[in-house]
């Protein structure tokens, strides 16, 4: 059974920071892996999707990296802004399943 | 420019209640999904659907039902409330299992 584990569970940070979120899998037999965003009260948004053939993806400030073979993918984000501020998750996706890690909560501090 | 959207957006049951959350999209996706967000836990696949009058179970279906007779439509029925399905719903859909997922903003359901 596919495990996603997310650490850490939150951060904090000052604003203009770089910072990197952490995503670890147990099985490495997936299609692709999504890292997310989501408000308090709201739903989730999609931010970067990588396939399993890919290496990383980029966004604007965001940048997320896949290494399937060890089971780990990072989302890192440049020059952050309180505005980052929300939880983010990833999921891994096989077969007809999308399995989800916890979240990071990170807060930007002015 | 609707996307997926879910009704109600709160609900409180009593034990033993039925009720069907409601879940539409207008982007002629074949997947859809039902997930449940706990406090601490990653969302957890209900039931999910490859295209109209196909479901299937995911991780954690007991207690709920599912139909899609449209493409558009997937609604999650809960037969007899249990407090422990005190959770927040997310409909979800895209145009295949393993593509970009697009989420609605969520059901609050509170079983007392």
């Amino acid at each position: 059974k596919q495990e996603v584990t997310q650490i850490p569970a939150a951060l904090s940070v000052p604003e203009g920071e770089n910072l990197v979120l952490n995503c670890s899998f147990t099985d490495s037999a997936i299609y692709n892996l999504q890292w997310f965003r989501q408000d308090p009260g709201k739903g989730l948004t999609s931010l970067l999707l990588i396939q399993s053939s890919q290496r990383e993806q980029t966004s604007g400030r965001l940048n997320a990296s896949l290494d399937k073979s060890s089971g780990r993918s990072t989302l890192y984000i440049a020059a952050s802004q309180p505005g980052d501020s929300a939880t983010y998750l990833c999921a891994v996706s096989s077969d007809n399943d999308m399995r989800f890690g916890a979240g990071t909560r990170l807060t930007v501090k002015p | 420019n609707a996307g997926v959207t879910q009704t109600p957006k709160f609900q409180v049951l009593k034990t033993g209640q039925s009720m069907t959350l409601q879940c539409a999209q207008d982007m002629n996706h074949e997947y859809m999904s039902w997930y449940r967000q706990d406090p601490g836990m990653g969302l957890r696949l209900i039931h999910y659907s490859v295209g109209a009058g196909i479901t299937d179970q995911g991780e954690v279906p007991n207690g709920y039902n599912v139909s899609r007779s449209t493409t558009e439509d997937f609604p999650l029925r809960l037969l007899s409330a249990a407090p422990s399905q005190t959770s927040v719903y997310f409909c979800a859909s895209s145009t295949g299992a393993v593509t970009e997922a697009f989420f609605g903003q969520g059901t609050r359901l509170t079983v007392v």
